[in-house]
């Protein structure tokens, strides 16, 4: 299956600051990225759908001003957590289409906002 | 609504076999996946189910029924080292959406 680079694996920032979350596909091209988030003991919420190109899909109730996701290349997306607060603490993943049957996770980003 | 059922938990003993279920209702169905995930880390891919019938791959078998749209994760012989929770995910559409269940903590016991 693919491989994916997720950077960094854990980040502490204040709150009203930003964070940006990297994840690259680095053996396959990464057209589609799926973007979750996983509070503590619960399962893995869809934040939005990231395609090469074009502008990213949000599920609904997701602020699309405050996680701007960015899919430039074939092999990069990335999520960017504008404005944080200790609510958005959490553990974000991505989630890379691939071409086969079992898509494949980074490795995920455990943020916490102070 | 999109909703996908499984237990919240479940407990056995090292050998065992033990089945967690899954019952989903989506508004869209291409198929069922598993995954496992340990404490801190990402979740890794077990099985998949597109068609009815029985996956198996070593220790771990899934099956689907997509009639009654259930399916089940079977895990043999197991070990302490399955102590981790399992997700199962439908995929809702032809873009490849994944929509995950609650997860199940499986608890392997000595």
């Amino acid at each position: 299956g693919a491989v994916v680079s997720q950077h960094p694996s854990w980040v502490i920032c204040k709150s009203g600051t930003s964070v940006k979350i990297e994840c690259r596909s680095l053996d396959f091209q990464a057209t589609t990225m799926f973007w979750y988030r996983q509070f503590p003991k619960q399962s893995l919420m869809l934040m939005a759908t990231s395609n090469e190109g074009s502008k990213a899909t949000y599920e609904q109730g997701v602020e699309k001003d405050k996680f701007l996701i960015n899919h430039a290349s074939l092999t990069l997306s990335t999520l960017t957590v504008t404005s944080a607060h200790p609510e958005d603490s959490s553990f974000y993943i991505c989630l890379d289409r691939g071409f086969g049957v079992g898509y494949t996770f980074g490795s995920g980003t455990r943020l916490t906002v102070v | 609504g999109q909703s996908l059922e499984q237990p919240s938990e479940v407990t056995a003993v090292e050998g065992a076999i033990v089945q967690i279920n899954c019952t989903y209702q989506t508004s869209g169905f291409y198929g069922l996946s598993w995954y496992q995930q340990h404490d801190g880390g990402a979740p890794t891919f077990l099985s998949y189910n597109a068609l009815d019938g029985l996956e198996e791959t070593g220790r771990f078998s899934s099956f689907l029924s997509r009639s009654d749209s259930y399916g089940y994760l079977l895990l043999q012989e197991l070990q302490m080292k399955d102590s981790a929770s399992y997700f199962c995910a439908v995929r809702e559409d032809q873009g490849g959406k994944l929509i995950f269940g609650q997860g199940t903590e499986l608890s392997v016991k000595p």
